[in-house]
């Protein structure tokens, strides 16, 4: 069964600091990867996609990786600020299931002003 | 570009009645739209992916006559959950795939459905 799995489920840091989002994912057959953030009550905003053939994104303080081989991703966030307090979601899309994509439960993420 | 919007925002509707929700694609022609549902602290599940002018495909355990999946246009697709119960509420994400690029979509913004 292919699945995505994010830890930890929280997590709260102080301002400033940089930090590490982990995603894991079953069979490294995958399409794409792809990070997003969701404010409470909101939608989904895109924030970086890992084509297959590629290692690493980055936007601004971002930065996303991806090792298909052990089945792992993280999203890296520099100088972290109090706007960044959000749940981060990571999910995959494997190529033997179209464009369908298997979100993770996400980590809730709270910057400590 | 790529905005997708849904519509109401939040609905509050009563047992047993039925409520449709609207996703639109307003800058671009979507073939492929996805419906979501999400609990709280929960992950995005797939309900069902539509196509423009042909029938939905539902995900294992959706109920296609609870859930009414409509996708008449490239720019429409609607969501009705039919004699609805407090199971459920919910907040429901629709996402939109451009025509001719399956592998990005574009997530509207959610719709908070309270069933008393």
């Amino acid at each position: 069964k292919q699945e995505v799995t994010q830890i930890p489920a929280a997590l709260s840091v102080p301002e400033g600091e940089n930090l590490v989002l982990n995603c894991s994912f079953t069979d490294s057959a995958i399409y794409n990867l792809q990070w997003f953030r969701q404010d409470p009550g909101k939608g989904l905003t895109s924030l970086l996609l890992i084509q297959s053939s590629q290692r690493e994104q980055t936007s601004g303080r971002l930065n996303a990786s991806l090792d298909k081989s052990s089945g792992r991703s993280t999203l890296y966030i520099a100088a972290s600020q109090p706007g960044d307090s959000a749940t981060y979601l990571c999910a995959v899309r494997w190529i033997d299931r179209d464009d369908k994509i298997i979100f993770g439960k996400g980590t809730r993420l709270h910057i400590l002003p | 570009g790529a905005v997708v919007s849904q519509h109401p925002s939040w609905v509050i509707c009563k047992s047993g009645t039925s409520v449709k929700i609207e996703c639109r694609s307003l800058d671009f022609q979507a073939t492929t739209m996805f419906w979501y549902r999400q609990f709280p602290k929960q992950s995005l599940m797939l309900m069902a992916t539509s196509n423009e002018g042909s029938k939905a495909t539902y995900e294992q355990g959706v109920e296609k006559d609870k859930f009414l999946i409509n996708h008449a246009s490239l720019t429409l697709s609607t969501l009705t959950v039919t004699s609805a119960h407090p199971e459920d509420s919910s907040f429901y994400i629709c996402s939109a795939s451009p025509s001719g690029i399956s592998y990005e979509q574009y997530f509207g913004p959610g719709t908070r459905l309270t069933v008393t």
